[in-house]
């Protein structure tokens, strides 16, 4: 198994351009999740989804779109990346219902450069 | 609501000496607990993980942590650092009931002296 797959693993932006984080899992989890690492604030949740059509948002979600139209993908979209955005990216998927307690299973992650 | 708290963002210890880092929590419900290890570059991998059985948990490459329900706390150990140790050591809380999303710290960065 291939568990959590992101790409790209780099990518540099100029401010304004817009892109496409991808997340694919092959475990079959319910749950998948994106988060942004910065230097001192830990990991901050952007969006969420609990399983294919139903996302929801978290701690940091502006200027961050997502959509889940099957159990596998789950990509972030930025539709006009600021310098703000420059971040390491986080993708993870957990089980579902009864199986779930927030163990989560992470990707490598995907590191942006907004310029 | 729930929340975690790494004590310290960087722990410097040497070879072989005891590693311990901090983590307290809060949660208004029996919650969940967890310890990730990040490797420079990488992503997070699970160490261990409290799920209401043993308060003392043991994970990969001799860590452990227990659980102390009076404390708060969820303190990760090791009796003998080694180079290998270096990373970033995140704590993560979620709820036995209701929502499972986790909560995570801040994260602690474990230096490692020859």
């Amino acid at each position: 198994n291939a568990g959590v797959t992101q790409t790209p693993k780099f990518q540099v932006l100029k401010t304004g351009q817009s892109m496409t984080l991808q997340c694919a899992q092959d475990m079959n989890h319910e749950y998948m999740s994106w988060y942004r690492q910065d230097p001192g604030m830990g990991l901050r949740l952007i969006h969420y989804s609990v399983g294919a059509g139903i996302t929801d948002q978290g701690e940091v979600p502006n200027g961050y779109n997502v959509s889940r139209s099957t159990t596998e993908d789950f990509p972030l979209r930025l539709l006009s990346a600021a310098p703000s955005q420059t971040s390491v990216y986080f993708c993870a998927s957990s089980y579902g219902g009864g199986r779930n307690t927030g163990e989560l299973f992470f990707g490598e992650g995907s590191r942006l450069t907004v310029l | 609501a729930q929340s975690v708290t790494q004590l310290g963002s960087h722990v410097s210890v040497s070879e072989g000496a005891l590693v311990l880092l901090r983590c307290n929590y809060s949660s208004s419900v029996p919650p969940y607990l967890f310890w990730y290890v990040q490797y420079p570059n990488q992503g997070l991998q699970l160490l261990l993980k409290y799920t209401s059985a043993a308060t003392l948990v043991k994970g990969i490459n001799d860590f452990e942590a227990e659980f102390k329900k009076s404390e708060t706390s969820f303190h990760l150990t090791k009796p003998s650092a080694h180079m290998s140790d270096a990373a970033e050591y995140f704590c993560a809380v979620s709820r036995s009931g209701g929502s499972y999303i986790p909560t995570f710290g801040r994260g602690t960065s474990l230096i490692v002296h020859p």
